[in-house]
């Protein structure tokens, strides 16, 4: 079945440092690829999207592309602030016929960011 | 609309009782989506309405677990006999048909004493 596997936390860094959060995949067919985020106290957000193939999806400094051939999707900030501090959980949708719907997350990684 | 909303926020019983919590989702969507999220896990799909047709249950569901959404609006997850292992957090989310993407609730937190 679906999985996937994302980097163990939990990751502290620096305020103006540079992020990476590994995640790989194991699905059939074209699943569509999400990272969400969990702020304290918080639902979880949606953070980003890719739906194909190298595509990539952006939102707030955050970026991540779809590389079908090594089957990831690593998130990357290039200069975190304290307020990016929060659960990042990288997420695919199983292509099921073209109706995707049901989510399979990773873990979940817990970052620190302090000032 | 301001999002999905479930009620409640938290709740503690006693090993054995039933519970029944409540999702609202965003208006327009007409999918929705039970997850369950353990402490330090991902959340975990339980199962999945397409108005008010429940078209897949996770293995997960078991025979104590039951999920209705009555006229394709609102949902109930009832878990009846309550298990230590019960303990979890519930998501509901929601999405419109041909859209990847899923909007979730804040969640309501089950706790089983």
């Amino acid at each position: 079945g679906d999985s996937v596997t994302q980097m163990e936390g939990p990751v502290t860094l620096s305020e103006e440092a540079f992020l990476t959060i590994n995640c790989t995949y194991t699905a059939t067919g074209y699943p569509s690829l999400f990272w969400y985020v969990q702020y304290p106290g918080e639902g979880l957000q949606l953070l980003l999207k890719a739906t194909k193939a190298d595509d990539k999806g952006s939102n707030k400094g955050f970026e991540a592309t779809y590389r079908k051939e090594t089957t990831s999707f690593h998130l990357e900030k290039g200069s975190v602030q304290v307020s990016d501090s929060a659960v990042y959980f990288c997420a695919l949708s199983g292509d099921s016929g073209g109706s995707n719907y049901k989510l399979t997350f990773g873990k979940g990684t817990l970052l620190t960011v302090n000032p | 609309d301001t999002g999905v909303s479930q009620d409640p926020r938290h709740k503690i019983t006693k090993r054995g009782q039933n519970v029944t919590f409540r999702c609202d989702p965003i208006s327009e969507h007409n999918r929705l989506y039970w997850y369950r999220q353990t402490l330090g896990q991902g959340p975990e799909f339980l199962t999945y309405f397409q108005n008010e047709a429940q078209l897949e249950k996770s293995r997960l569901l078991s025979d104590r677990f039951s999920a209705e959404r009555p006229k394709g609006s609102f949902s109930t997850l009832e878990i009846q006999r309550t298990e230590q292992g019960d303990s979890a957090m519930y998501l509901c989310a929601s999405s419109s048909s041909g859209d990847t993407e899923a909007f979730f609730g804040q969640g309501t937190r089950l706790t089983v004493v």
